[in-house]
């Protein structure tokens, strides 16, 4: 009964290569996103999605697409990557509204390794 | 432009005492919220305990507290009677203001803390 799962675990591949992480929310949230965690530990927001609508795109190169084929499922492809794309990836999500419901609830991260 | 400024980044604490991990934040928005989450050595972030900015009350949730302290900005987060359990990594984080039902989580740059037996 995960609430916002992430797969796969652990991602080793070459530069160059291109490779997606799925993300799945069943907590019924409206709205998910997608977190960078570098190498200092230290945290970034890359997307949101509300209700398969892109909403906050940061500055990520756009080798980087998110894909929402539904509300609860936001995918990340990456395209020919990099060695600094070497990082840990979250997944999050919250239900999108003030008031209560603003907590974002987040995946157990995809630890990528780019070699 | 909002920031989030933990100043320790190490602490140690006695198993079964209390510990206060600091949170200085910044911002020129009347509305935001705070939150702090954990992450264990297994990688996973936790959410811990969050508190409005409109809130009249320190937000409480089991052995956490928030002291929140609005004119000081600053959200630290306390927690009682420590465990093993508790040695983890703690960010504190503030949300941006919202943009259509999303929101940016600005995170400060983390404190370790480490519960001896």
């Amino acid at each position: 009964d995960t609430a916002v799962s992430q797969t796969p675990k652990y991602l080793v591949t070459q530069m160059g290569n291109d490779k997606s992480i799925k993300c799945e929310q069943n907590l019924g949230h409206d709205t998910m996103y997608w977190y960078k965690q570098d190498s200092k530990k230290f945290l970034k927001i890359m997307f949101s999605y509300n209700n398969k609508e892109l909403i906050i795109n940061e500055t990520v190169p756009n080798r980087f697409s998110p894909k929402s084929p539904d509300k609860a499922h936001l995918n990340l492809h990456i395209n020919s990557l990099e060695l600094g794309d070497s990082a840990v990836y979250f997944c999050a999500s919250s239900q999108g509204v003030a008031g209560g419901g603003e907590t974002q609830y987040f995946g157990p991260g995809t630890r990528l390794l780019v070699l | 432009a909002q920031k989030i400024t933990q100043t320790q980044p190490g602490m140690f604490v006695q198993e079964k005492e209390a510990v206060t991990l600091d949170c200085t934040y910044d911002t020129s928005d009347p509305s935001y919220g705070l939150f702090w989450y954990k992450q264990p050595s297994s990688g996973e972030m936790i959410f811990l305990i969050y508190q409005g900015s409109y809130d009249q009350q320190n937000a409480t949730e089991g052995r956490y507290s928030l002291n929140f302290q609005k004119a000081r900005k600053s959200a630290n987060l306390v927690i009682s009677a420590s465990q093993l359990g508790d040695s983890a990594m703690y960010f504190c984080a503030m949300r941006e203001p919202w943009m259509d039902s999303s929101y940016k989580l600005i995170f400060g740059s983390g404190t370790r803390l480490l519960v001896r037996p």
